[in-house]
């Protein structure tokens, strides 16, 4: 069965703390994706990465970071939290090409900054 | 830049079928998604559809793509109450899906 796993279901943080959301896809895929997820706004990219050390920025990437090290592995970076990066945050698996809009999702990791 | 825009509300009752629309602003997507939510969950693909086809059909449901328009919608046949969650529509842009820009999500309740 193929899984976009992310570590943790609920985190809480306080403002200022340092976040690491990770995420591990095992089907190979290049692209990776991460994405936020509030009612009414529907899914924000916030970074996204097609291959091992590359990065390109979504929608909204201010107060983030991505690192991608390993192909499987993409991790979600929050320098400092602060209360409006509460949210649920996405992460996402693709292949390259015409298959590149079958997006793979993982179960969601929702964030809560105090 | 692209937008989609989606009503984020809609209710139906058991057997009645279920109509979720989408409008988009990118003429050049290549292709479109339709994207379902259950509760507690991630997203998963129900379908797409290419942007020279005007319908697509795979069993209870049905695509429709007005590309003049640019609306994209989802017709759901005899609604059941495992119907209920949210869906998205999304766009591929001219990257092919690399990079998809989502809508905001219709939230489809099925009442008894």
């Amino acid at each position: 069965d193929v899984k976009v796993t992310q570590s943790s279901r609920y985190l809480v943080k306080r403002t200022g703390e340092k976040v690491f959301l990770e995420c591990v896809q095992d089907m190979d895929h290049e692209n990776m994706f991460w994405y936020r997820q509030d009612p009414g706004l529907g899914l924000r990219l916030i970074y996204f990465s097609y291959d091992v050390k590359m990065k390109e920025k979504g929608d909204i990437p201010e107060g983030y970071s991505v690192s991608r090290e390993k192909k499987e592995r993409f991790s979600l970076i929050l320098e400092s939290a602060s209360t409006n990066q509460t949210s649920m945050y996405l992460c996402a698996s693709s292949r390259l090409g015409d298959r590149a809009g079958e997006l793979f999702f993982g179960e969601g990791s929702r964030l809560t900054v105090l | 830049g692209e937008d989609v825009e989606q009503s984020l509300f809609l209710s139906v009752r058991e057997g009645d079928s279920s109509v979720i629309n989408c409008t988009y602003t990118d003429s050049s997507s290549t292709y479109l998604y339709w994207y379902k939510q259950e509760p507690g969950a991630g997203l998963q693909l129900l379908t797409y559809i290419f942007s020279n086809m005007d319908m697509k059909q795979d069993q209870r449901l049905t695509v429709l793509l007005n590309k003049k328009d640019k609306h994209l919608s989802l017709r759901i046949a005899d609604t059941q109450t495992g119907d209920s969650a949210i869906y998205f529509c999304a766009e591929s842009g001219t990257g092919g899906g690399n990079k998809l820009t989502f809508g905001t999500g219709t939230q489809l309740k099925v009442e008894l």
